[in-house]
């Protein structure tokens, strides 16, 4: 099966600095992948829709400018999150969607902003 | 290593039928599962969750069974409608539940009426 492959799995920043986040699909052209992140008792919040070649769709009550979101090729999405603060503190994880192949998340990458 | 497995990559059932989706898992150190519902075009949503102190748990339709000598849990709807047509994936999460999520494939269940 496919595999996704997430980097960092964990992260320190100091408040204010950003963080980049790298999901790659390592054996499957993914011309679209999603990033989640994951709430106390385990709620996922999908942030937005990445597109290869043009830009993410965000869901509601995400900041585009805060969380950027680049997918220059099919095997490379980035989040970057600006100007990060402790509430951004959280684990976000990726997915691709194959289709009928289903779907494959991430590792994830738990933030922790001090 | 796919620590999480859904084997079934699809499942059809009829209206009032149960519907029994299976998961294994391999990581002894999981000791919190979920199970989350995806229609198309939305993120996951949360369904049930089971802590590996009991073997199972029940809300309404949906009851989850954890084996956690076989290192496996289904989730059973009972029940089945139409609606619960969706991609159902099995999450696992150790620590009691605060470390990440690893997630199965999913299996997409059909009820056909």
């Amino acid at each position: 099966g496919a595999v996704v492959s997430q980097h960092p799995s964990r992260v320190i920043c100091k408040s204010g600095t950003s963080v980049k986040i790298e999901c790659r699909s390592l054996d499957f052209q993914a011309t679209t992948m999603f990033w989640y992140r994951q709430f106390p008792k385990q709620s996922l919040m999908l942030m937005a829709t990445s597109n290869e070649g043009s830009k993410a769709t965000y869901e509601q009550g995400v900041e585009k400018d805060k969380f950027l979101i680049n997918h220059a090729s099919l095997t490379l999405s980035t989040l970057t999150v600006t100007s990060a603060h402790p509430e951004d503190s959280s684990f976000y994880i990726c997915s691709t969607d194959q289709g009928y192949l289903g779907y494959t998340f991430g590792s994830g990458t738990r933030l922790t902003v001090v | 290593d796919q620590q999480v497995k859904q084997n079934s990559p699809s499942l059809s059932v009829q209206e009032g039928r149960i519907s029994i989706l299976n998961c294994d898992y391999t990581n002894s150190m999981f000791d919190y599962f979920l199970w989350y519902k995806k229609y198309p075009a939305e993120g996951p949503t949360f369904l049930i969750s089971i802590s590996s102190i009991k073997d199972k748990n029940e809300d309404g339709r949906f009851t989850v069974f954890l084996n956690k000598s076989a290192k496996h849990l289904s989730l059973h709807i009972v029940p089945s409608q139409p609606g619960d047509s969706a991609v159902y994936f099995c999450a696992a999460s150790a620590k009691g539940g605060s470390e990440k999520l690893v997630f199965g494939k999913g299996t997409k269940l059909t009820v056909n009426p």
